[in-house]
């Protein structure tokens, strides 16, 4: 069955620290992937995505993922991190044969001054 | 991208009643997407709604707890029905962006608190 690891529930970093997030994917074929973030009370909005081509892509609000087909993992990352990156983080993949997304269980990121 | 809004951003409603939920998007988009977000969880996908046609429910959902319509290619509503407490969640929609790929934009979601 497809499915969506993110094996941090909750991390904590200090403000500047560098950051990574991890997500894992099981799927027979590469899917789209993506990553999604969620501020408290607000909705997701889309940090970045892979479809195809260069395996490291950039998002917004510095953010970046690496696509690694040999892990089935697509990591996200930031080199220093804001206080205002304080916010729930979902991976999601979308399998080509559907226009859904599944997504991953979340991880939360707290930041501390 | 499109801007997608929902309506209301939150209600408490009592058991037994119903609710439902506006989204509109500011574009013609293709499908649009329910999904349920209980508390400190992930996003379990409700059904997928196309124009004109039956929305397509996920396994666990059926259309006499969750009716949806899409009259156009900019709106949509999802009813809860028959609330019970357990109902109570967050309720987002989303719109493909016709870019491909699976893309999605969400709307802010409407908090639901059963009493």
């Amino acid at each position: 069955a497809q499915s969506v690891t993110q094996p941090d529930i909750h991390i904590t970093v200090s403000e500047g620290a560098s950051l990574e997030l991890r997500c894992n994917y099981s799927y027979g074929a590469t899917p789209y992937l993506f990553w999604y973030v969620q501020s408290p009370g607000q909705g997701l909005q889309l940090l970045l995505k892979y479809f195809s081509g260069d395996t490291l892509v950039q998002g917004i609000k510095g953010f970046e993922a690496e696509f690694k087909r040999s892990q089935s993992s697509f990591n996200l990352r930031k080199p220093s991190v804001h206080w205002s990156d304080a916010a729930e983080y979902f991976c999601a993949v979308g399998p080509y044969n559907t226009d859904k997304l599944i997504f991953g269980t979340g991880t939360r990121l707290q930041v501390f001054p | 991208s499109a801007v997608i809004s929902q309506k209301p951003s939150r209600d408490i409603c009592q058991r037994g009643t119903s609710l439902t939920i506006q989204c509109q998007v500011d574009s013609q988009v293709t499908m649009m997407f329910w999904y349920r977000q209980q508390p400190g969880q992930s996003l379990t996908l409700i059904a997928t709604a196309n124009q004109g046609s039956e929305a397509t429910y996920e396994s666990g959902f059926v259309i006499d707890k969750f009716p949806i319509s899409r009259p156009n290619l900019t709106f949509s509503t999802l009813t809860v029905s028959n609330l019970s407490p357990e109902d109570s969640s967050i309720y987002l929609c989303s719109g493909n962006s016709g870019t491909g790929g699976n893309e999605q934009y969400f709307g802010p979601g409407t908090r639901l608190t059963v009493t």
